[in-house]
């Protein structure tokens, strides 16, 4: 199956908020509440930060939040802060695990 | 506290076959509902789920890749194999193993994920 798609980079000002989206089809983000979403930053092991669409591990600040939209489904994180600079990966089921094309969140 | 570490040779030659160990702590592959699955990532590139197996020997695997990865477990050594076969230039990649908890075979979520093995394919 082919990789979700992602937007090559997405940048914000500290204090804003920014939006990742994560498109599939039907199959697979339209059907399932299933997406996730991990942060890496450079030369680190990703690190899961949404999970079931909305939902947000301990630890995790309440700064990021997932949201679902049809085929869509969306990472918010609001309040950007210098350290969330990192690259953003969705991961959904579609008969198998498939992973998005990753996005580069730069905070200018 | 849950770790994961993955272990297995830095270098492969073309054609050969890559053996990769996962080595875990803090839980048990035997107890319901949990799985450990293989995830890579070619230098400045995406990730890209490879394989998984859960509690019950259940097996998954990538369709691109399927016919050269077997995903093993060892639940006494809290251990976990991924053979790749015939390995290529464009196998160059870090390979990350992850936990992986789910009520529902199939549609869990990675976490945590070990600190990544560079495994790179050259004569």
């Amino acid at each position: 199956q082919s990789a979700l798609t992602q937007p090559a980079s997405v940048s914000g000002s500290p204090g804003q908020s920014i939006t990742i989206s994560c498109t599939g089809t039907s199959s697979d983000v339209g059907s399932y509440n299933l997406v996730s979403w991990y942060q890496q930053h450079p030369g680190k092991a990703p690190k899961l930060m949404i999970y079931e669409g909305s939902k947000r591990p301990s630890g995790v600040s309440n700064r990021f939040s997932g949201s679902k939209s049809g085929n869509t489904a969306s990472l918010t994180i609001s309040g950007l802060q210098a350290e969330d600079e990192a690259d953003y990966y969705c991961c959904s089921y579609a008969g198998s695990k498939v992973f998005g094309t990753g996005t580069k969140v730069t905070v200018l | 506290q849950i770790t994961l570490k993955e272990s297995g040779p830095t270098l492969v030659k073309p054609t050969q076959t890559l053996t990769l160990t996962c080595t875990f702590s803090g839980f048990s592959l035997s107890t319901s509902g949990v799985g450990v699955g293989w995830i890579r990532q070619p230098p400045g590139k995406a990730l890209e789920w490879l394989a998984l197996i859960y509690w019950d020997d259940d097996k998954r695997y990538s369709p691109s890749l399927k016919s050269r990865l077997t995903i093993t477990k060892d639940t006494s050594k809290n251990q976990v194999v991924l053979t790749m076969t015939n390995m290529d230039p464009v196998d160059t990649a870090t390979y990350y193993c992850a936990l992986e908890m789910t009520t529902v075979t199939d549609f869990g979520w990675f976490d945590p994920w070990g600190q990544g093995t560079l495994v790179t394919v050259s004569s």
